[in-house]
This record gives structure tokens, C-alpha cells and sequence, in this order.
């Protein structure tokens, strides 16, 4: 398996709903990302995980929070989002983190919350 | 702070001509430059990086620090080659922090 899948595909949800992304990857990376892209702009960072550890935290607002529970999976819990969060969100992967290593992309789930 | 500034939206071209994607960037170390493309309908994928020094499907780039440039070049563009494109940058010795530019749309017509 040479790919990163994400789930689900499409999400809508309300302001008041507790949702959940997916992302998995089982090429042995350790490093995992997720990344934010509005329409027509490019992807933003927001998290890093390297060896299922939170490494890099780019100011991201509480109510989305992420989970690494293994070394293949990677999780992106909504709570109480905002209408502007709406947007496509990318996971990566990458070998090892804190080095060279190439990220690869997910196709990505795009949210609209209502 | 780092930044990547890609000056073209769009960049429409016919097929068999050459094309040059513009990428500037603002940083203080050393860079580490990539482009990555997007296909209609596809995921984000890296095309190269300028630690590489390779060609692929054609293209290539060169990293001009005395112009703070990593332009994306072909000289016989393909229908094929449609995409949007990204310029991407991060420090020399951690590319856990990737810093994208705006994107260039290259439209490529027969």
C-alpha cells in the first residue's frame, strides 16, 4: 500500500456537531501532517506528528484537535466549528520527521460546516 | 519570516511551446525549494525538488540564490502538463514545515 486515504470524502456539518477525520497511511512513516486549504489558496499547516507525537502545533484554534494513536492513523476531531472552517483538509506523510523526507498527500476531505 | 511568492494566477500556453512557472522566495537560511503539481481531480503530488537536481516529465529547476528564484521550466509544454502548480519552500535541514505559494494554473492548449 503506497497511498495516503483519507476519510471521509465529504463532510457536512453543523456548528454544533462533533465530527471526526481520518487519515492512514501504511508505507511505514513516522511523520504525519494535517494541512488546510481554503478555495484557490494553497495548502496550510497546521499540525505535525512525528513518531505519534504532536511536534509542531501552527496556533490552531482548540476546537480542532488532533489524535495520533498509532503509527499508521491519524485523527482530526471537530467540535463546534465555524462556517469559515470550511475548507479541503490534506493529510501527509513522510518517512521521519525533523529530516529531508518527502510529504506525500491524501486526496484530502473537504468539510463545509453550515 | 519565510515566504513564496508565485506572481502568475494563470499562465496559458500552446502545446510545443516553452514554459516558465516564476517562483520567488523570502528567507534567511538556507532554503530548501520543491514544486509540487496537482492534476485535475488528483491528490498533491511532489514533481521535484531542487536538492535533487533531476528532470522530471521534462521539467526542471534551478535554485538562483542570488535572485532568491526557483523557476519551473520546460521547453516543449503538453496538453498534459495542465495542472496548477506550487512552489514550495522549508528550511534546508527539516522539511517538516512546507510553505506553499499562491499556485500558477498552467493551461496547456492543443
Amino acid at each position: 500500500d503506497t497511498e495516503v486515504t483519507q476519510t471521509p470524502k465529504h463532510l457536512v456539518m453543523g456548528m454544533t456537531n462533533k465530527k471526526s477525520l481520518k487519515c492512514e497511511q501504511h508505507m511505514g512513516h513516522r511523520a504525519m501532517y494535517w494541512y488546510k486549504q481554503k478555495a484557490k489558496k494553497p495548502p496550510e499547516l497546521m499540525f505535525v506528528y512525528s513518531y505519534e507525537k504532536l511536534s509542531i502545533n501552527e496556533s490552531v484554534p482548540s476546537r480542532f484537535s488532533p489524535e495520533c494513536p498509532n503509527s499508521s492513523l491519524l485523527n482530526l476531531h471537530l467540535h463546534a466549528l465555524q462556517p469559515e472552517d470550511s475548507a479541503l483538509y490534506l493529510c501527509a506523510s513522510s518517512l521521519r520527521a525533523g529530516v529531508k523526507d518527502t510529504q506525500y498527500f491524501g486526496p484530502g476531505t473537504r468539510l463545509t460546516v453550515l | 519570516a519565510q515566504r513564496v511568492t508565485q506572481p502568475e494566477k494563470l499562465l496559458s500556453v500552446f502545446k510545443g511551446a516553452p514554459v516558465e512557472l516564476k517562483c520567488n522566495y523570502s528567507y534567511s537560511g538556507s532554503p530548501e525549494l520543491f514544486w509540487y503539481v496537482q492534476y485535475s481531480r488528483q491528490r498533491l503530488q511532489l514533481l521535484l525538488r531542487h536538492i535533487s537536481r533531476e528532470s522530471i516529465k521534462g521539467f526542471t529547476a534551478d535554485l538562483n540564490k542570488g535572485e532568491t528564484s526557483f523557476h519551473l521550466k520546460k521547453p516543449f509544454a503538453q496538453e498534459e502538463d495542465s495542472a496548477m502548480y506550487y512552489c514550495a519552500l522549508s528550511r534546508a535541514y527539516n522539511t517538516d514545515k512546507l510553505i506553499f505559494g499562491t499556485g500558477t494554473r498552467l493551461q496547456v492548449f492543443p
